[in-house]
């Protein structure tokens, strides 16, 4: 069964310092995966997609994902975090046997302390 | 702003009431879909739209019907609203159903059944 897994449903971070979001998945095929942010009371925003090209992903912000396929993980960093970074981050694999169907993870709540 | 509009932002029911949520955009996508979010659950496909004419069911269809009016527009309708139904929902467009398409989010709809 294809499932997608963020470890952590929350993380707390000093601004300056290095955010680590992570994120496991679970697919039969190469799948597409996405990062999402939601900021409160907002829309979601796409962060940045890996499509199997390169393996090392930059997206808007700062923030980048890496796809290691032997560890089935797409976590998502940022090396110096920024108050405004403070929302909620959503973890998206899309299936290659079926397109209409995407998995969101539960998301992980990012916090910034000044 | 190009974008998914939907309406709307807020809305309060009875037990039994019916409503239909409004979605547009106008970016020319030939998909859209809704999705309700619950609280430690990521979202869930409701039902979508591939493309102008079709409708099908996604994760959790029971309650809900919708409507792809056209290219366009793309409602969902709750005909006896039910307490299991508070949640809020996101209306989401892309160019295509293929994997390595991304999503485009409306701000979403909070609905509080009581």
């Amino acid at each position: 069964a294809q499932s997608v897994t963020q470890l952590d449903s929350h993380v707390s971070v000093s601004e300056g310092t290095p955010v680590l979001l992570r994120c496991n998945y679970s697919s039969s095929y190469s799948p597409s995966l996405f990062w999402y942010v939601q900021h409160p009371n907002k829309g979601l925003q796409l962060l940045l997609k890996y499509t199997s090209a390169a393996t090392l992903v930059k997206g808007i912000n700062g923030f980048e994902a890496e796809f290691k396929k032997s560890e089935t993980s797409f976590h998502l960093t940022k090396p110096s975090a920024h108050m405004s970074d403070a929302a909620e981050y959503f973890c998206v694999v899309t299936l290659y046997s079926s397109a209409s169907k995407i998995i969101f993870g539960s998301g992980t709540r990012l916090s910034i302390r000044p | 702003n190009a974008g998914v509009t939907q309406t709307p932002k807020f809305q309060v029911l009875k037990t039994g009431q019916s409503m239909t949520l409004q979605c547009a955009q106008d970016m020319n996508h030939n998909s859209m879909y809704w999705y309700r979010q619950d609280p430690g659950m990521g979202l869930r496909l409701i039902y979508y739209s591939a493309s102008e004419g079709t409708t099908d069911k996604g994760e959790v269809p029971n309650g809900y019907n919708v409507s792809r009016l056209n290219k366009r527009e793309f409602s969902l309708r709750l005909e006896s609203a039910a307490p299991s139904q508070t949640s809020v929902y996101f209306c989401a467009s892309r160019n295509g159903t293929g994997i390595f398409y991304g999503y485009t989010f409306g701000s979403g709809t909070r609905l509080t059944v009581v």
